[in-house]
């Protein structure tokens, strides 16, 4: 399978617990994007990475919240001392080089439980 | 608020039943569109988008959508669906101006098509 790769499908932490997400782009991709989806809310935005870089993280919580995309290896969406808000889905994206017209193209996601 | 709505948030059908889906935004200046479909248990998938050009454009599946600058519109249609087009459908806008790399996720609707 070519296409992006996020593991784990699902995620249980205790509240306090920190939670890694990883991302794998798709074959050729350089650049990525991690979305969070809230219980009955759309996709939102959080941040956009290419590798070793951050190139805007104007949708992450500016507490507890980190990503990194590393020269080698996946991308890692961190997030610390989890909270039971913090529960959601949270989908990368990837897509080949800077986002003029190319459309991101979506992993099956990180379902991430609070106990 | 600059956002994107998705009128229908459940939609339920018969197998032949024409489909529209309404996509609204509120952005300004130059907008890329698109419409994405998650199939249960599935990641995102592009179904069409629109850059440039023929506001009319077509997409996988039978799908199309039209583009109507002046209703900030998007809206999805097949003229025939089929069972297997149960899945949750999403609008995205990517503002060039307002938001950069983002995409901006309608809430979603759900499409279930009956026998």
């Amino acid at each position: 399978n070519a296409g992006v790769m996020q593991n784990p499908r699902h995620l249980v932490r205790r509240r306090g617990q920190e939670a890694r997400l990883r991302c794998s782009p798709m074959k050729g991709h350089s650049h990525v994007y991690w979305y969070r989806q809230l219980p009955e809310e759309g996709l939102k935005f959080m941040v956009y990475l290419q590798k070793e870089n951050i190139i805007d993280e104007s949708g992450m919580p500016k507490e507890r919240f980190s990503a990194e995309f590393p020269k080698e290896g996946p991308s890692i969406l961190r997030i610390q001392q989890v909270v039971r808000g913090d529960s959601a889905a949270y989908f990368c994206a990837s897509s080949p080089r800077r986002y003029s017209n190319q459309p991101q193209h979506f992993g099956d996601g990180t379902r991430l439980s609070i106990l | 608020a600059q956002s994107v709505s998705q009128h229908n948030h459940h939609v339920i059908l018969s197998e032949a039943a024409s489909l529209e889906l309404g996509c609204n935004y509120s952005y300004g200046g130059t907008v890329n569109l698109f419409w994405y479909v998650q199939y249960p248990g599935q990641h995102l998938q592009l179904l069409l988008k629109y850059f440039s050009g023929d506001p009319l454009v077509k997409g996988i599946k039978g799908f199309e959508a039209e583009f109507i600058k002046s209703k900030f519109s998007f809206n999805l249609r097949k003229p025939s669906v089929q069972w297997s087009d149960t899945a949750e459908y999403f609008c995205a806008v990517n503002a060039l101006q307002n938001s950069g790399y983002a995409l901006n996720f309608g809430k979603g609707t759900s499409l279930l098509v009956t026998p």
